[in-house]
């Protein structure tokens, strides 16, 4: 039973263009969102959060929207680097007591930028 | 300057063998996590802990333990090693339910 779905496993894109990944949510108490890189042998990097009060957040190269109704969120990197190249987690979170802020994490979408 | 750091970084052991995975974060953080990543590639929460709560996922066997000697260490204790214990093991912290910050991961092999 997922809680939070990366429907796609891997995404190709050319260098310079955008990437846009995806992440689906099923749990209306999650009211924290996160992206995160991986590079294989190593540990996830976070890269940007978003609260539920917002539907948009950026940071350099990366922005994150949120669509609370359609419990939808989406990753755009823009111009996208073959240093990108790299497998990204979607979290999502339940603050508030009890939680502690434990993170339940998507598949995972296997990112190619071509150069 | 690791942030988050884990030792070792692969641990090969026999099953029933006790072993231990130790974690040390230099962030000043008061939280603390162990997930473990399974073979499906699925990341899942195991434990988190600060100085006033252990969480544990009821999913986790009790052959698991966290042991915190402080706030800048969690260290996983695990008894009685099964097969189904191979995994890569991550260790993170966090400033109370802000953004969490991982270590470099273990992985254990079980023969």
């Amino acid at each position: 039973d997922q809680q939070v779905k990366q429907n796609s496993p891997s995404l190709s894109v050319q260098e310079g263009r955008i990437s846009i990944l995806n992440c689906d949510y099923t749990n209306s108490m999650f009211d924290y969102f996160l992206w995160y890189k991986k590079y294989p042998a190593e540990g996830p990097t976070f890269l940007i959060s978003i609260s539920s009060i917002k539907d948009k957040n950026e940071d350099g190269r990366f922005t994150v929207f949120l669509n609370k109704s359609a419990k939808h969120l989406s990753l755009h990197i823009v111009p996208s680097q073959p240093g990108d190249s790299a497998v990204y987690f979607c979290a999502a979170s339940a603050r508030g007591e009890g939680s502690q802020g434990n993170l339940i994490f998507g598949k995972g979408t296997k990112l190619s930028v071509k150069p | 300057d690791t942030a988050v750091s884990q030792t070792p970084k692969y641990l090969v052991t026999q099953m029933g063998n006790d072993k231990s995975i130790k974690c040390e974060q230099n962030l000043g953080h008061d939280t603390m996590y162990w997930y473990k990543q399974d073979s499906k590639k699925f990341l899942k929460i195991m434990f988190s802990y600060n100085n006033k709560e252990l969480i544990i996922n009821e999913t986790v066997p009790n052959r698991f333990s966290p042991k915190s000697p402080d706030k800048a260490h969690l260290n996983l204790h695990i008894n009685s090693l099964e097969l189904g214990d191979s995994a890569v093991y991550f260790c993170a912290s966090s400033r109370g339910e802000r953004a969490q910050y991982f270590g470099p991961g273990t992985r254990l092999t079980v023969l």
